[in-house]
């Protein structure tokens, strides 16, 4: 399975200033996921992201608040703008990998003050 | 009615008891089933991987899936205390590559 590498770990951020997360993928994989997860609760899918195309967004997400990049089948990045203190969670990327099961990154837990 | 189960709990356990975590769904067509650890302020890791229906062992862990009754369970042997985190399930259908998720249930091994 693959081994995904997530930057940064933390941070902390002034309200209206934007982040962005990195993730590294050691195999080329062609669906990654962007997850949020709040403190006790499970995760919530933010949006997929397949190289070469727009990332689709689920219900409650935009692409405005949440641009995310893919330009390789091994890099992925969601950066989280405009920040609220509503935005401070954990977020989470994943694989696709349906041969090995979806492995995930390690998260960012992000605090907005 | 959420479309995966799963009690949240806690479960509170003696060291070295067997553990059984389980989640109901109600999609018939999930095809793909995942068990996740997750430790606090960690990323979900993945434990087992089942495709359809059937067992699955790997070490003091096994993951069941029962698709007749929609039931997928994972085992525990002779539990930790470094097992205490929150539980996972996670499912998906074959046409569709998003997981649903269960609620997660903490666990607690008690030495």
């Amino acid at each position: 399975s693959a081994v995904i590498s997530q930057k940064p770990s933390r941070d902390i951020c002034q309200r209206g200033t934007s982040l962005t997360i990195q993730c590294q993928v050691d195999s080329q994989v062609t669906m990654m996921f962007w997850y949020r997860q709040q403190p006790g609760q499970s995760l919530t899918l933010i949006a997929t992201a397949n190289q070469g195309s727009e990332a689709t967004y689920e219900s409650g997400f935009v692409i405005d608040k949440f641009p995310i990049s893919r330009p390789n089948l091994t890099f992925s990045t969601l950066t989280v703008s405009n920040m609220s203190p509503e935005d401070s969670s954990i977020y989470l990327c994943s694989d696709g990998d349906r041969d090995y099961g979806y492995t995930f990154g390690s998260g960012t837990r992000l605090t907005v003050v | 009615q959420k479309e995966v189960e799963q009690d949240p709990g806690p479960l509170s356990v003696p060291e070295g008891a067997i553990v059984s975590l389980n989640c109901t769904y109600s999609n018939s067509a999930f095809q793909y089933f995942m068990w996740y650890r997750q430790y606090s302020r960690k990323g979900p890791e993945l434990l087992m991987y089942t495709y359809s229906s059937g067992n699955k062992e790997d070490g003091r862990f096994t993951a069941q899936v029962d698709k007749s009754s929609k039931y997928i369970s994972l085992f525990i042997r002779d539990s930790q205390p470094s097992d205490s985190a929150t539980y996972l399930c996670a499912m998906s259908g074959y046409s569709n590559y998003q997981l649903i998720w269960g609620a997660g249930t903490k666990l607690i091994i008690k030495p």
